[in-house]
Parts: structure tokens; C-alpha cells; sequence
């Protein structure tokens, strides 16, 4: 049974470039939430995806998008790159909202 | 606002010691869960235990127990017997459970455990 898959593992772009992360969550999971961490912090909250709709969103700018789709695998778009922007991605993901989150290995993303 | 608190950046702990991670939170929720989780350096977030507000008794997963004291709003990890497979970072997080739990969770800094032979 594959846990949760996260593509690509390591990215790096230019400022003001687009990326796309994509997640696959881990089988019979319907529910899928992203995370941003910065070296030497915590995870932070971006948004939660559930029957293809933004349910909650943290604290963070529109340049911040997702989508979910019908098999519930899930993308993170992030427009002009800011250097700040440079972090470890993680997708989590969960039936319904079960206490158990199961997180993907993460996409380093490197802005430049 | 929930806040979660991890005083200890770092330790040091001898093979086969007990260890004790604090983790301190701040919320007005009155359902919320605790959890803590362990990343080791691949970048995984790995799902230790949980404990409800709401709990009674103190969760317990194996070599690990959370020491709940909802008074003083503390939260404490507890791994017993030390392994040196158990090095990594440990970060304690929350979320209210109130509002249908779409809430995700509030993470604290973390601790980096280094299990020394």
C-alpha cells in the first residue's frame, strides 16, 4: 500500500517564475493537506483540499493556489517566486478529518 | 490563536536513557487534539501519538507516552529506553477539533534529539 507520494522531490527555480507541486495521498484518503517549512522551523499551515474545494486556508498570500481532483490527488501552484518562497513542501493527507494525518518525504523547493 | 512551544532546540541523551520533550500550548479552544510527530533527516513527518482534550487517561504508543496536564497547558513526550534509530527532530502540534477539524495543524519549532551511543 503506497503512503503518501509527493512530485517532483527537489525543484529549483528563478524568482518570479510558476511551479507546481503535485500529491498523490495515501490509498482511501480523501482529504489532503499542504504545508510550507522554512529551514529550521516548524511546518505552517497553507490549505486543506476536501471533495475537490479549498475548506481552510493559513495564513498565506493568493500567489498560493490548489487544486484537488476527482481521484483526490492534489497540486500546489505557486506564482512569482519570491526568494522566501525557498522550503520543504509537505502534503498530508487523511480520511475525513481522522486525528491521523499521514505526511509525503516533502518537494525541496530552491529559489534562486 | 493557537501557539505551540518547544523551549528545547536541542539534547543530547545517553543509549537506553528515558527522554522527556517538553512542548507547552496556548488556545481558547476548549476541543482540541495534541500530537507529535518525528522527522528525521529524509523529511518525512512521521505520526507518533495523539491525545484528545478531552482524554482522560495519558495516550501511550509503545516506547512513547504524552504526559497530558491540561491545567498548566503542558503536553511532554516521554520515550522510554532510548534507541539510536530514535535521533531526528520531534515537533509537537495541535488543532482545534471544534469547527469540524478543518483546521490543519499548528506546529512548534521542534527539538533535535541526538541519541548517543
Amino acid at each position: 500500500d503506497a503512503g503518501v507520494t509527493q512530485s517532483p522531490t527537489h525543484l529549483i527555480k528563478t524568482r518570479g517564475q510558476q511551479v507546481t507541486l503535485r500529491c498523490s495521498p495515501k490509498s482511501g484518503h480523501d482529504t489532503v493537506s499542504w504545508y510550507q517549512q522554512a529551514l529550521g522551523q516548524g511546518p505552517q499551515f497553507i490549505f486543506q483540499y476536501y471533495e475537490e474545494e479549498e475548506r481552510q486556508r493559513g495564513n498565506f498570500p493568493d500567489r498560493f493556489s490548489g487544486h484537488q481532483f476527482p481521484n483526490y490527488s492534489s497540486e500546489l501552484n505557486v506564482n512569482a517566486l519570491l526568494l522566501g518562497d525557498s522550503a520543504l513542501y509537505l502534503c498530508a493527507s487523511s480520511l475525513g478529518q481522522s486525528r491521523q494525518a499521514f505526511f509525503g518525504q516533502g518537494t525541496r523547493l530552491t529559489v534562486v | 490563536a493557537q501557539k505551540i512551544t518547544q523551549t528545547q532546540p536541542g539534547m543530547f541523551v545517553q543509549e537506553k536513557e528515558a527522554v522527556t520533550l517538553d512542548c507547552t500550548y496556548d488556545t481558547s479552544d476548549q476541543s482540541y487534539g495534541l500530537f507529535w510527530y518525528k522527522q528525521p533527516s529524509s523529511g518525512e513527518m512521521i505520526f507518533l501519538i495523539y491525545q484528545g482534550s478531552y482524554d482522560e487517561q495519558n495516550a501511550t504508543e509503545g516506547r512513547y507516552s504524552l504526559n497530558f496536564q491540561k491545567a498548566r497547558k503542558s503536553a511532554n513526550l516521554v520515550i522510554s529506553a532510548s534507541q539510536l534509530g530514535d535521533s531526528a527532530m520531534y515537533f509537537c502540534a495541535m488543532r482545534d477539533l471544534s469547527g469540524g477539524g478543518a483546521d490543519g495543524l499548528t506546529f512548534g519549532k521542534g527539538t533535535h534529539l541526538i541519541i548517543q551511543p
